[in-house]
């Protein structure tokens, strides 16, 4: 079946630094795929998204590029704050399964002034 | 978001009684869906609904069930909770294309 996989965390880095969090999936034929990001007691909150292969999403400072021939999805930023301390989902909705979404582990992001 | 709340947002009740869960919405979309967030295992769909009435069931749906009567409110209800169903409770909501609209959660404590 279709499946997300995403780096282990926690990532701790210092303020400005570069980030870049790792995302494959597993699915037949061309899905979507999502960040979604988590600040500490809130919901998710959709970050960005693309919806076919070498398309970029990026929002925030934040992109990620489809990359079908990887099957991947890496999140990256140039420069990080204290205030991107999150967790980061990535998700697929595969073609035809009505709207679901698969979400990976999720990735805890630290950043340290 | 205001476009979806849920409530309550805190809860504890005994193991055995049942508890009900609500989310509602304004923005008049069609998917609405449950997930519970657990350390070490991410996001686990529970039920969703894709229309009034039409509900259909998750990866952890056991012990589980939903109603849709309107197209803005989607109750989940834990029929005898069990402490296994401490968790966060998250309620989305989407019009299709897979962007979803997260509310803020319910902490359940059974104890």
């Amino acid at each position: 079946g279709d499946s997300v996989t995403q780096m282990e965390g926690p990532v701790t880095l210092s303020e400005e630094a570069f980030l870049t969090i790792n995302c494959t999936y597993t699915a037949t034929g061309y899905p979507s795929l999502f960040w979604y990001v988590q600040y500490p007691g809130e919901g998710l909150q959709l970050l960005l998204k693309a919806t076919k292969a070498d398309d970029k999403g990026s929002n925030k400072g934040f992109e990620a590029t489809y990359r079908k021939e990887t099957t991947s999805f890496h999140l990256e930023k140039g420069s990080v704050q204290v205030s991107d301390s999150a967790v980061y989902f990535c998700a697929l909705s595969p073609l035809n399964a009505g709207n679901m979404l698969t979400f990976g582990g999720g990735t805890r992001l630290m950043v340290k002034p | 978001d205001a476009g979806i709340t849920q409530s309550p947002r805190h809860k504890v009740t005994e193991t055995g009684t049942p508890v009900t869960l609500r989310c509602h919405q304004t923005e008049n979309h069609r998917y609405m869906y449950w997930y519970r967030q657990d350390p070490g295992h991410g996001l686990r769909l529970i039920h969703y609904s894709y229309g009034v009435k039409d509900t259909d069931k998750g990866e952890v749906s056991d012990g589980y069930s939903v109603s849709r009567s309107k197209t803005e409110d989607f109750l989940l209800t834990l029929e005898s909770a069990t402490s296994s169903q401490t968790s966060v409770y998250f309620c989305a909501i989407s019009e299709g294309g897979g962007g979803y609209t997260f509310g803020s959660g319910t902490r359940l404590t059974v104890v």
